[in-house]
């Protein structure tokens, strides 16, 4: 298995700011995308974090208010940009080593007040 | 796109009792069909998963089976556990892309 360490583990933020949330893999990993949890609901995926390249987003969610970077095989993050309460999830980094296993991070749970 | 549904939303079982969770797909191209569990607070923590060239796959009382042709998986739980107790999710996805598409989740109860 893959260890991911994510940071914060929560936090609390007020409405408007920008939060960057960071994950680190213990071995470099071929994908790394990024998931919210919306209290009391499933994961869906925001963006798949591509390595060297601009990421690639699902339907609904957009560079500017979810800006990821991928600089290395073992290193994304992703911001929340201009936060609102409808922004408190638990968001989550996941791995997967060549379409073999995919491995999830603790998450970062975020309350936007 | 992928879209997995998954079945019961709620599961409550004895101690000791089998508990079954279904999930079925729409891509015929997936091919990875992972299952999570995950405790409160925590992130989800893969427990078993299956490709699409295994009809069936066991670890200890944890077992996974695939149907490909009628798009349908299930989690099969045997001798349970308090320890069980959590919400576990379903998920589809192709190797070509990687992305994990999750059932809505079901909150498994097994009282003692």
């Amino acid at each position: 298995s893959a260890v991911i360490s994510q940071k914060p583990s929560r936090d609390i933020c007020q409405r408007g700011t920008s939060l960057t949330i960071q994950c680190q893999v213990d071995s470099q990993v071929t994908m790394m995308f990024w998931y919210r949890q919306q209290p009391g609901q499933s994961l869906t995926l925001i963006a798949t974090a591509n390595q060297g390249s601009e990421a690639t987003y699902e339907s609904g969610f957009v560079i500017d208010k979810f800006p990821i970077s991928r600089p290395n095989l073992t290193f994304s993050t992703l911001t929340v940009s201009n936060m609102s309460p409808e922004d408190s999830s638990i968001y989550l980094c996941s791995v997967d080593r060549g379409f073999t296993e995919a491995f999830f991070g603790q998450g970062t749970r975020l309350t936007v007040v | 796109g992928e879209n997995v549904e998954q079945h019961p939303s709620t599961l409550s079982v004895q101690e000791g009792d089998s508990a079954v969770i279904k999930c079925t797909y729409s891509d015929s191209a997936s091919n990875y069909f992972p299952w999570y569990k995950q405790e409160l607070g925590k992130g989800p923590q893969l427990i078993i998963d299956i490709r699409s060239n295994v009809g069936e796959k066991k670890d200890q009382r944890i077992a996974v089976t695939l149907n490909k042709t009628a798009k349908h998986f299930s989690l099969h739980i045997t001798e349970t556990q308090p320890e069980d107790s959590a919400v576990y999710f379903c998920a589809g996805s192709s190797s070509n892309t990687g992305k994990l598409i999750f059932g809505q989740g079901t909150t498994l109860q097994v009282k003692p």
